[in-house]
């Protein structure tokens, strides 16, 4: 079965600094792998996704996430964080490669960017 | 607006009560998923559905019952509520194929079982 592991799961960054959130996974067959953001009492929002095309995905708000098949990793960055980016964030596994249309979440990392 | 409706947004029942989360979506997905969030865990797969008449289990079905009469409803029931049945729970809808490229969620339930 494939599962995704988050590192940290609180970052506190100042505001400006580099952000980096880490995504590991397992799978047997090549993932499809997601980042989404969930801003407080509100659902999840898809901000990238790796589909095989490309390595390095650019996704919303400045944020992108590149695929390392060796490191088993697909961890989330920007380059310059800003109070907006306070949220929770969560990297995602699509288990269609094994026939079951699943879709594992990680635990989530909360993100505190301080002024 | 398109997109997938939950109702109620807010619900407190009683150990041992019964109710029916309602999740529709106006998007002809043909999968639906239902999630339970808890601190520290994420989201975790209760049931999905890839269409009308078919639901499988996800990783926490226990507790929970779902069918899938008409592509654009879901609805989750909790047949005799427990107060571990407290959480935040989210409907979320994609094309079959649209599972490599994302889901679109609902604004979620927040139950609390007393």
């Amino acid at each position: 079965a494939q599962s995704v592991t988050q590192l940290g799961s609180h970052v506190s960054v100042s505001e400006g600094a580099l952000v980096l959130l880490r995504c590991n996974y397992s799978s047997s067959v090549p993932p499809y792998l997601f980042w989404y953001v969930q801003y407080p009492n509100q659902g999840l929002q898809l901000l990238l996704k790796y589909t095989s095309a490309a390595t390095l995905v650019k996704g919303i708000n400045g944020f992108e996430a590149e695929f390392k098949k060796s490191e088993t990793s697909f961890h989330l960055t920007k380059p310059s964080a800003h109070m907006s980016d306070a949220a929770e964030y969560f990297c995602a596994v699509s288990d269609l490669g094994s026939g079951t249309y699943k879709y594992i979440f990680g635990t989530g990392t909360r993100l505190k960017v301080l002024a | 607006n398109a997109g997938v409706t939950q109702t109620p947004k807010f619900q407190v029942l009683k150990t041992g009560q019964s109710m029916t989360l309602q999740c529709a979506q106006d998007m002809n997905h043909e999968y639906m998923s239902w999630y339970r969030q808890d601190p520290g865990m994420g989201l975790r797969l209760i049931h999905y559905s890839v269409g009308a008449g078919i639901t499988d289990q996800g990783e926490v079905p226990n507790g929970y019952n779902v069918s899938r009469s008409t592509t654009e409803d879901f609805p989750l029931r909790l047949l005799s509520a427990a107060p571990s049945q407290t959480s935040v729970y989210f409907c979320a809808s994609t094309e079959l194929r649209g599972l490599y490229y994302g889901y679109t969620f609902g604004s979620g339930t927040r139950l609390t079982v007393v």
